[in-house]
């Protein structure tokens, strides 16, 4: 009955290298995000998605992209990866209307390293 | 561009006693979050502000919202081991319509 689930758990691969992330809620939220806790633990916001409209960080690589096949899940495809990508990565969902007030409710995380 | 500031960044108690951690924030917002995370682990939300004044308490954990000032502050009653983790406090707003979080407080709590 785990709410937002995220696979892999850890992910390590080498420089260079393309890999993704698969996110999926059972909440029946309506907006996914991505987060990026890097060594120090600073969470930062990637992006934010409903089945309307995605929303980047303006600060995010554009090796870095989410794909949604539908409402329940985001995925976070990562291209040509590099060193200063390795960190914990999360995601979110939220319901944006009926009083839920946006919480955010967190997936597991995935560690990702790169060598 | 919204910033959220917590302090202490690191915090070391005894048991029982009582302490309180800070959250300010730069810009207008009108909802604040507390989460807490354990090691290795994700984030527990604890708390959502939504209005000047506001307060919620939990067990030995109480939040309270001072929209004017831009405060929110985290109150730990008589300590217990368990409650040692990291805390955070997030804003709504930002970049991407997400949450933007202060770097949290690693609060740690010696019997």
């Amino acid at each position: 009955d785990t709410a937002v689930s995220q696979t892999p758990k850890y992910l390590v691969t080498q420089m260079g290298n393309d890999k993704s992330i698969k996110c999926e809620q059972n909440l029946g939220h309506d907006t996914m995000y991505w987060y990026k806790q890097d060594s120090k633990k600073f969470l930062k916001i990637m992006f934010s998605y409903n089945n309307k409209e995605l929303i980047i960080n303006e600060t995010v690589p554009n090796r870095f992209s989410p794909k949604s096949p539908d409402k329940a899940h985001l995925n976070l495809h990562i291209n040509s990866l590099e060193l200063g990508d390795s960190a914990v990565y999360f995601c979110a969902s939220s319901k944006i209307a009926g009083g839920s007030y946006n919480e955010q409710f967190f997936g597991p995380g995935t560690r990702l390293t790169v060598l | 561009e919204l910033k959220v500031e917590q302090n202490p960044l690191f915090l070391s108690m005894q048991e029982g006693k009582n302490y309180t951690i800070y959250c300010n924030y730069s810009t207008t917002s009108d909802r604040l979050y507390w989460y807490r995370q354990d090691p290795g682990k994700s984030l527990e939300s604890l708390f959502v502000l939504l209005s000047n004044g506001a307060v919620k308490q939990e067990g030995r954990l109480m939040a309270s919202l001072d929209t004017k000032a831009r405060l929110s502050t985290l109150h730990i009653t008589a300590a217990v081991h368990d409650l040692s983790a990291t805390y955070f406090c997030a804003v709504k707003g930002g970049g991407a319509d997400g949450l933007t979080f202060g770097k949290g407080t690693h609060l740690i709590i010696q019997p």
